[in-house]
């Protein structure tokens, strides 16, 4: 079945750092990829998307490319804010026929910034 | 900007007991989602729910789950009979298209 794997985490960073938080995924057909993040004591928010090969998504300082050829979805953003810190969540949904947008979520990378 | 909702934020309640989690969606989506976060653990699909069916389920969402849109804004879901092992945050979640989901802030079930 399909799959997400995400780096180790807990990160913690000083402000104005360089982030990354890798995702790789496992899937039969062409999934969409997102990433979404959760503030501390609040719901999951869409963070960005992607829907194909070597779209890029972006938002708010981050983004992440489709790479279809080592399935992966990395996270990045070049100068991490205080207000960054957050949980992240890698997660895809698959593209094929039989599938009503069911997510299957990576385990989180929480994410800490020092200021 | 419209945002997805749940009530209560917070439940504790004894094994073996019914519990319902509420949500209201987005008024025009039409796709509706239960997720769960056992703590530390990953977020896990329970359900999807389209056209006043459920359209694709999970191992979990077994006999003991069920979920119901009674009107033209809740989306619930009954647990019939708690065990300890559903103690998590429950994430209700809805879409206009099944492309793009929002999520609500979650309730965080007990179970003791």
């Amino acid at each position: 079945g399909d799959s997400v794997t995400q780096m180790e985490g807990p990160v913690t960073l000083s402000e104005e750092a360089f982030l990354t938080i890798n995702c790789t995924y496992t899937a039969t057909g062409y999934p969409s990829l997102f990433w979404y993040v959760q503030y501390p004591g609040e719901g999951l928010q869409l963070l960005l998307k992607a829907t194909k090969a070597d779209d890029k998504g972006s938002n708010k300082g981050f983004e992440a490319t489709y790479r279809k050829e080592t399935t992966s979805f990395h996270l990045e953003k070049g100068s991490v804010q205080v207000s960054d810190s957050a949980v992240y969540f890698c997660a895809l949904r698959d593209a094929g026929g039989t599938s009503y947008g069911k997510l299957t979520f990576g385990q989180g990378t929480i994410l800490t910034v020092h200021p | 900007e419209p945002e997805v909702t749940q009530t209560p934020s917070h439940q504790v309640t004894q094994m073996g007991q019914e519990v319902i989690l509420r949500c209201v969606p987005i008024s025009n989506h039409l796709y509706f989602y239960w997720y769960r976060q056992i703590l530390g653990q990953k977020v896990e699909f329970l359900v999807s729910f389209y056209n006043n069916e459920i359209s694709e389920k999970s191992e979990i969402f077994d006999d003991q789950f069920s979920v119901e849109r009674p009107d033209g804004s809740n989306f619930t879901l009954k647990i019939r009979s708690t065990k300890l092992e559903d103690s998590a945050m429950y994430f209700c979640a809805s879409g206009r298209s099944q492309e793009t989901q929002y999520f609500g802030p979650g309730t965080r079930l007990l179970v003791l």
